[in-house]
C-alpha cells in the first residue's frame, strides 16, 4: 500500500516556466489537498478537493491551478513560476472519519521541493 | 492568516521532562488535530479531538480542548530524545474538510 505518492521530489525552474506537481493516492480517499511549507513555518493550504470534479481554494491559491478528474489523482499546476513559489509542497489525503462523521485524518506525501530561480 | 497559532514557537527540555504546547484558533471547528514533523519530512498524525470532547489520551500524549476559549494543549509526558520534532495543530471546519495548520512548535529534547 503506497499511500500518497508525490512526484517529482525535487525540481528547479526558471521564472516564467510552467510545471505540474503530481499527487496520487491509492487509499480511495475522497479528500485531497495541497499545502506549501516555507522554511521554519507551518503549512499553508493552497487548494483542496472533496471528490472527483470538485475543487476549492485554500488560504494561498494565487498562481496555482488544480483539477480532480479521478479519485486517485490531484495534480497541482504552476502556470508561470515565480521566485515566491520556492517552497516545499505537500499533498495530503483523507477519507471519511471512522466512527464519527467529518473526522478526517490526513495522510501526507513525502513532499516536493521546488526552487524557482 | 492561519487558523491555529502555537505557543511557544520553540521549546527545549531534558529527557524525562514533560513538554506542553498550546494552540489557539479563531473560528468554529469540527475537530482539532496534532501532527508531528521530523526535519525535512512529511507530517504524521498524532491525535484528533472532536469539538464535543474535552480531553483525549494516546500513549504518552494528552490533548485538551476548550472550545469556549478556542484553545487546545498537547502534553507529551516523559519526553525522549526521539520526540525532537516540530509539532503542529490543525483545525478542520464543517464536514471535517479544509484543514488549516498553525505555525508549529519546535521541540528539542536533550539526552
Amino acid at each position: 500500500n503506497a499511500g500518497v505518492t508525490q512526484t517529482p521530489k525535487f525540481q528547479v525552474l526558471k521564472t516564467g516556466q510552467s510545471m505540474t506537481l503530481q499527487c496520487a493516492q491509492d487509499m480511495n480517499h475522497e479528500y485531497m489537498s495541497w499545502y506549501r511549507q516555507d522554511p521554519g513555518m507551518g503549512l499553508r493550504l493552497i487548494h483542496y478537493s472533496v471528490g472527483a470534479g470538485i475543487t476549492d481554494q485554500g488560504e494561498v491559491p494565487n498562481g496555482y491551478n488544480v483539477s480532480r478528474s479521478t479519485t486517485e489523482d490531484f495534480p497541482l499546476r504552476l502556470l508561470s513560476a515565480a521566485p515566491s513559489q520556492t517552497s516545499v509542497y505537500f499533498c495530503a489525503s483523507s477519507g471519511a472519519g471512522t466512527g464519527h462523521s467529518g473526522a478526517n485524518v490526513l495522510t501526507f506525501g513525502a513532499g516536493s521541493r521546488l526552487t524557482v530561480l | 492568516s492561519q487558523q491555529g497559532e502555537e505557543d511557544p514557537q520553540a521549546l527545549s527540555i531534558q529527557e524525562g521532562e514533560n513538554a506542553t504546547m498550546n494552540c489557539s484558533y479563531k473560528t468554529s471547528i469540527n475537530n482539532l488535530q496534532w501532527y508531528r514533523q521530523n526535519s525535512g519530512r512529511g507530517l504524521v498524525h498524532l491525535i484528533l479531538i472532536r469539538s464535543n470532547e474535552r480531553e483525549k489520551h494516546s500513549g504518552r500524549l494528552r490533548v485538551t480542548l476548550d472550545t469556549s476559549k478556542k484553545s487546545s494543549s498537547l502534553l507529551i509526558t516523559a519526553s525522549r530524545a526521539a520526540d525532537t520534532a516540530s509539532y503542529f495543530c490543525a483545525t478542520a471546519g464543517t464536514g471535517g474538510f479544509k484543514t488549516i495548520f498553525g505555525a508549529g512548535t519546535r521541540l528539542f529534547v536533550k539526552a
